[in-house]
Parts: structure tokens; sequence; C-alpha cells
């Protein structure tokens, strides 16, 4: 089953809007963290929201995680044309020996001037 | 955050030779580092999970004699694609994880096979 899936697949905004992001996933996590890329580019980590966290700030950004919905969304708010780029929510399972992120199809933002 | 690096950027070789790609963390050690593949317009595909002094593990799928993975060191894990051919083509990019949890990622090889 897929873990970790954004909506929407893609969002297309007017500079200085705010834009939000949604992630789902499907089994207990211990943590889910965001990353951006740009086209070509590799990732850049965003936020790292731990399971028992349900709200973090990072400058624009806001993340809040529901475990009881295993649920997470983005905001950027005062977007800009910089912001455009890819968007993933990556999974970290709860359970198991073996760490690993598993990564959903990501949100293409684009951010109109 | 910290700085993981990847060395080739772009390569593009001929098939049927072996291309290595390293995957170093700068400022910090790190004892797992993890290989992906992410094919045009799609999600990251993690290929094989390494520990520093142990062999990989690779997820299913994945060839273990096609895509040989070394982590020597805290602080460098290489990627050997050997007897490249044109569908391995594809964009790699490494991680790797710090002492909290967050995983930090390397700008990508972009390899073409001729």
């Amino acid at each position: 089953s897929q873990q970790g899936e954004e909506d929407p697949q893609a969002l297309s905004i007017q500079e200085g809007e705010n834009a939000t992001m949604n992630c789902s996933y499907k089994t207990s996590i211990n943590n889910l963290q965001w990353y951006r890329q740009n086209s070509g580019r590799g990732l850049v980590h965003l936020i790292l929201i731990r399971s028992n966290e349900r709200e973090k700030h990072s400058g624009r950004l806001r993340v809040t995680l529901d475990t009881s919905k295993k649920s997470s969304s983005l905001l950027i708010t005062a977007s800009r044309a910089a912001d455009t780029a890819s968007y993933f929510c990556a999974t970290d399972k709860s359970g198991g020996s073996n760490y690993k992120l598993t990564f959903g199809k990501g949100t293409l933002l684009t951010v109109n001037p | 955050g910290a700085v993981v690096s990847q060395h080739p950027s772009r390569v593009i070789c001929k098939s049927g030779t072996s291309v290595k790609i390293e995957c170093r963390s700068l400022d910090f050690q790190a004892t797992t580092m993890f290989w992906y593949r992410q094919f045009p317009k799609k999600s990251l595909m993690l290929m094989a999970t390494s520990n520093e002094g142990s062999k990989a593990t690779y997820e299913q799928g994945v060839e273990k004699d096609k895509f040989l993975i070394n982590h020597a060191s805290l602080t460098l894990s290489t990627l050997t694609v050997t007897s490249a051919h044109p569908e391995d083509s594809s964009f790699y990019i490494c991680s790797a994880r710090g002492l909290v949890d967050e995983q930090f990622f390397g700008p990508g090889t972009r390899l073409t096979v001729l």
C-alpha cells in the first residue's frame, strides 16, 4: 500500500497567496518529514514533526500532524516565485528494526509572479 | 542543516561500462546512508540501505550484483552501477541519516547510459 500520498498532485497559485499541501499515510509512524525538490536537484529538508507533536513552524512554513486521521499538512504563507518546486512528505514507520523513509508522490507547486 | 555531497553530478557512459557514484556526509558522521533512484516527475524509490562496516540491505527487486554499495567509513558510501545499460539511466540520490532522525540528501547524480 502507498505510504505518504500528497494531495493535490499539482497546485498553481499567485505570488503572495498561501499554499497548502496535504499528505496521508496508512501505518503508524515515528515521524513525518517534508522535503522540497527543485527540478533536477536533490531534496532539501524542510521540517520533521514527531508523532507526539501536532504543529510545528519554521519561518513561512507551518506543518500539522493528525495521527488520528493519519494525515499531515504543509502550509507555505506569503508564497514567492522561488517556492516553485515539488514537495514531498516522507514517513518513518514505527516498530521494526530497520529505519527507512517512505516517500509520497509529491505535489508540484507553481507560484506565478 | 547538514551537508551531503555527491560526485559526480552528471555522468554519461557507454553501455557495458561501470560507473561509481560517491556520497559523502561533510559535517557529520552517518552510520546509515541510503541510495534512491528517481525517474522523471516521479517520487524517490529506495534502492538500498547502507550501514557502515556491514553489507547493504537491498529493497525487493533491486539487483545486488548490479548495484554494488560500499560504506567503508562513517562519511562515505559508494554506489557502483555495473555493466550499465540504457535502462539504468536515471537520477540517483543518496542521503545520510543524522543523529536526530532527520535525513539529509545529496544533490543527486544524473546517469545517462548510451
